[in-house]
């Protein structure tokens, strides 16, 4: 299993640009989410999804947007990308919610987004 | 929603004493706090986690404490290591949700 995998894992984008963050999940997990990392602030949930077809916002989701066709992919689209954007960014998933038995969330390794 | 503290925000301990990392929660529904650690450069990674049915859980020399009537849990680390060098964050989902809830983290530093 390779478990969660991003893609890209570094990106500098100028201020406008638009792109994609990719993440696949080979575990056959229903729960996938994106958070966002910035220095000292943890990590804040931009969008979950519980199941293919199914997505939500989080605490901090303007500026993104998401979808969820297949069970392994959960990709996170960034519109006209702004410096406030600059942060790594983690896809993790889990089996079942945070309440249930096989919770555990998997992270990936994580994308590093520099906008200028 | 839910909003959980963590404090310190940064912690250096000589190897071989214990460090306690201490997180509140707001939402007296929560009921299951994670804790994860993450390497420098690395990703998160689930260490320990405890269910508001148990008061404390042990894994080695990790630990962690919850008190649910004061609405905070701790995690707890004896006899540190340098590989115990990293930042912690603790967690915590109430009932009914699908998602977890993360502190701002704890960086702990353990000098040779």
């Amino acid at each position: 299993n390779a478990g969660v995998t991003q893609t890209p894992k570094f990106r500098i984008l100028k201020i406008g640009q638009s792109m994609t963050l990719q993440c696949t999940q080979d575990m056959n997990h229903n729960y996938m989410y994106w958070y966002r990392q910035d220095p000292g602030m943890g990590l804040k949930l931009i969008y979950y999804s519980v199941g293919a077809g199914i997505t939500d916002k989080g605490e901090v989701p303007n500026g993104y947007n998401v979808s969820r066709s297949t069970t392994e992919d959960f990709p996170l689209r960034l519109e006209l990308a702004a410096p406030s954007q600059t942060s790594v960014y983690f896809c993790a998933s889990s089996y079942s919610a945070p309440q249930g038995i096989y919770n555990e969330q998997f992270f990936g390794p994580g994308t590093r987004l520099t906008v200028l | 929603g839910e909003n959980v503290e963590q404090h310190p925000s940064t912690l250096s301990v000589q190897e071989g004493d214990s460090a306690v990392i201490k997180c509140t929660y707001s939402d007296s529904a929560s009921n299951y706090f994670p804790w994860y650690k993450q390497e420098l450069g690395k990703r998160p990674q689930l260490i320990i986690d405890i269910r508001s049915n148990v008061g404390e859980k042990k894994d080695q020399r990790i630990a962690v404490t919850l008190n649910k009537t004061a609405k905070h849990f701790s995690l707890h680390i004896t006899e540190t290591q340098p590989e115990d060098s990293a930042v912690y964050f603790c967690a915590a989902s109430s009932s009914n949700d699908y998602k977890l809830s993360f502190g701002a983290g704890t960086t702990v530093t353990v000098r040779a």
